[in-house]
């Protein structure tokens, strides 16, 4: 069965430092998506970055990159020069089978991001 | 503009009375999902259609109902036989058209009490 597992409940960074949130995920599939959502107070989900099973490269957007770790089934974001906006909950999700289909997706319980000014 | 829309926002139910909530979407995405999301925790599948008329049990689909008769329309049932229906509901799309990620799209969602 699926499962994703954040093990960091609630983290503090400083503004303007670098802050990594752990997302390890368990599946049988060769074939699988990892995605990273943010989730301000106001409830709505906002789409971070994206990582294949068969990606080569890890994915960055701009301040976020996802630190891909196949072997260990692994996706740790990274977000560089963490600003106070980026205080919200952090979800890693994934979504089994190729690129193209439309599986179910499952959320992990989520990391909790405080910036301090 | 293109999006997802719930409604009702916020939606105050009586034990034992069915409520529906409704999800429209005019992004011409093929698929719709539905979440719970209970405070401080993460998003649990409900339900998910990938085709219209076609749709999968999630992972608590217990005590709820689905149906996706058009496809820009997938309404969640929340019936009497939800034990503890009270949380926050998503509803979301997804499209692999035009894209590389195949990432969800949101609405904003609807927040259900029960008195």
């Amino acid at each position: 069965a699926q499962k994703i597992t954040q093990t960091q409940p609630g983290m503090f960074v400083q503004e303007k430092e670098a802050v990594t949130l752990d997302c390890t995920y368990d599946t049988s599939d060769p074939s699988y998506g990892l995605f990273w959502y943010k989730q301000p107070s106001s409830g709505e989900m906002i789409f971070l970055i994206y990582q294949g099973s068969y990606d080569q490269q890890n994915a960055t957007e701009g301040r976020y990159s996802l630190n891909f770790q196949k072997a260990r089934k692994s996706a740790n974001l990274v977000i560089s020069a963490s600003q106070l906006g980026d205080s919200a909950m952090y979800f890693c999700a994934m979504r089994e089978g190729p690129r193209t289909s439309y599986d179910k997706v499952i959320f992990g319980p989520g990391t909790s991001l405080s910036v301090i000014p | 503009d293109g999006g997802i829309t719930q409604s009702p926002k916020y939606l105050f139910r009586k034990e034992g009375q069915n409520v529906t909530l409704s999800c429209e979407q005019n992004l011409n995405h093929d698929a719709m999902y539905w979440y719970r999301q209970d405070p401080g925790q993460g998003l649990r599948l409900i339900y998910y259609s990938q085709i219209v008329n076609d749709f999968q049990k999630g992972d608590i689909a217990e005590g709820y109902s689905v149906s996706r008769e058009k496809k820009e329309s997938f309404p969640l049932t929340v019936t009497s036989a939800q034990k503890n229906p009270t949380a926050f509901y998503l509803c979301a799309s997804m499209t692999h058209r035009g894209t590389d990620t195949g990432e969800l799209f949101f609405g904003e969602g609807s927040r259900l009490t029960v008195l």
